[in-house]
Order: structure tokens, then sequence, then C-alpha cells
């Protein structure tokens, strides 16, 4: 596939439970970026990946959440103990360079968690 | 630090007319911007950028959006819009100067385009 594909498309996990969302960006991209967008709101910045290391992890809302790019392609962003207030709208995007700041960002269609 | 603001959390409008979809910013360095959609059931797809020279830029499907420094705002317009204009809209900004080396985008919180028949 041409574009950045995300896995699972939906997850629903109970409180308290780990899960794993999956980002496989377009070949040859170097950056990678993961963002949350929840209801009603804009996505905001999680973290970001030049090649496999965590550039930026800032806006990772704490040590619940950690992501990892061991090969420098695929991406997974984990979280640990599920919270009902994680449930959100996880993207994931990819660009050619993260060294441009007028480089095109490629959107995943996200995953959509649940946390009951 | 950046933010972004947009006006109209909904904006209901009838086919074929002209529609505007405000957004300002505020940034104490200088900012690229730019409009991004998301049609129903589909991702961020990117609609439009500033980045240097031609204050107006537009869209291969009509729209277009003049940035204005003085006002620092990035309102995107289209003379007449289709029913499948439909979609969320969101503006976006990230600092010309790279801090890190690495763009991350901020956005607005989107703006709602419903197109009705």
């Amino acid at each position: 596939g041409a574009g950045v594909s995300q896995t699972p498309s939906n997850k629903v996990t109970e409180k308290g439970k780990y899960v794993e969302l999956r980002c496989d960006p377009i070949s040859g991209h170097t950056a990678l970026y993961w963002y949350r967008q929840s209801l009603g709101q804009g996505p905001e910045f999680l973290i970001y990946f030049q090649g496999t290391g965590a550039a930026d992890d800032s806006g990772l809302p704490n040590d619940r959440f950690f992501a990892v790019r061991p090969e420098g392609s695929v991406s997974t962003l984990k979280i640990q103990r599920t919270e009902r207030g994680d449930s959100a709208v996880y993207l994931c995007a990819s660009s050619s360079s993260g060294t441009s700041g007028g480089n095109e960002q490629f959107f995943g269609p996200g995953t959509r968690l649940t946390v009951l | 630090a950046q933010s972004v603001t947009q006006l109209d959390s909904q904006v209901p409008v009838f086919e074929e007319a002209p529609v505007e979809l405000r957004c300002n910013y505020s940034s104490s360095v200088s900012v690229y911007l730019f409009w991004y959609v998301q049609y129903p059931n589909q991702g961020l797809q990117l609609l439009l950028k500033y980045l240097s020279g031609s204050t107006l830029v537009e869209s291969i499907n009509g729209f277009e959006a003049e940035f204005n420094k003085s006002q620092t705002s990035f309102h995107l317009r289209k003379p007449s819009v289709h029913i499948s204009d439909t979609a969320e809209y969101f503006c976006a900004v990230t600092p010309t100067r790279l801090s890190g080396g690495y763009n991350k985008l901020i956005f607005g919180a989107g703006t709602r385009l419903a197109v009705h028949p």
C-alpha cells in the first residue's frame, strides 16, 4: 500500500489492561509522529521519531505511554494500565524528512481506542 | 509556544453557497500554516499550506486561504461549495525554525462543514 497504515482500526479494552497500537509508515519515510485526537478536539502531538530514535517524547501524557521504532520503519505505541481517559483516536503520520518544517505529514486512518 | 483557534465548531451551508472557515493563531516565532481535511471515515489529508511567497494559496479542489500576518489569521474560503466538501477541517501551524530539528504540528479544534442540498 502507498499510504500510512494503522492496526487495529478499533480497539476496545478494559480499564487496567495493556494495549499496543501499530503504525506502518510510507516506505522510505524517516520521520514518524504519533498524535492523539480526543472527541471534539484537534490532534495533539505525542512523540516524534527520526529513524529509530525518539527525538522528542514530550507529548506523552505520563509514563504509562511508551513507543518504539526498532528498525526505523514500523512503530508501536504501548499503553500500560489503561484508563478511561485514554479513550481517543490515535493517529500516526510520516514524512520524508523531519528536518524541514514544510514537509507534508501523511496521516494514517487512526486507531480508535475505547477503554471501558 | 504556539496555539491555534478555530472560531466555529460547526458551519452549516447550502450547496453552491460561499463559505469561510476561520483560523487564528498565536506564536512568538514565525510559523508555517496548514489546512487539513478529514472526510467521513477517512484519515487527515493536507488541503493546502503556506510556507512563503504569495500570501494567497490554493488547493486543487477550489479552496483558498490567505495568510494575514498582522491579524495572525489563515482563513479558508471557497466561493461555491459542493455536497462532497462535507468534512472536518483542521488548521495547523509549525514553527519555521525547527526546535530539535523536526516539525510537530499544532492543531486547532476543527470546524465541521456540513453542506446541505
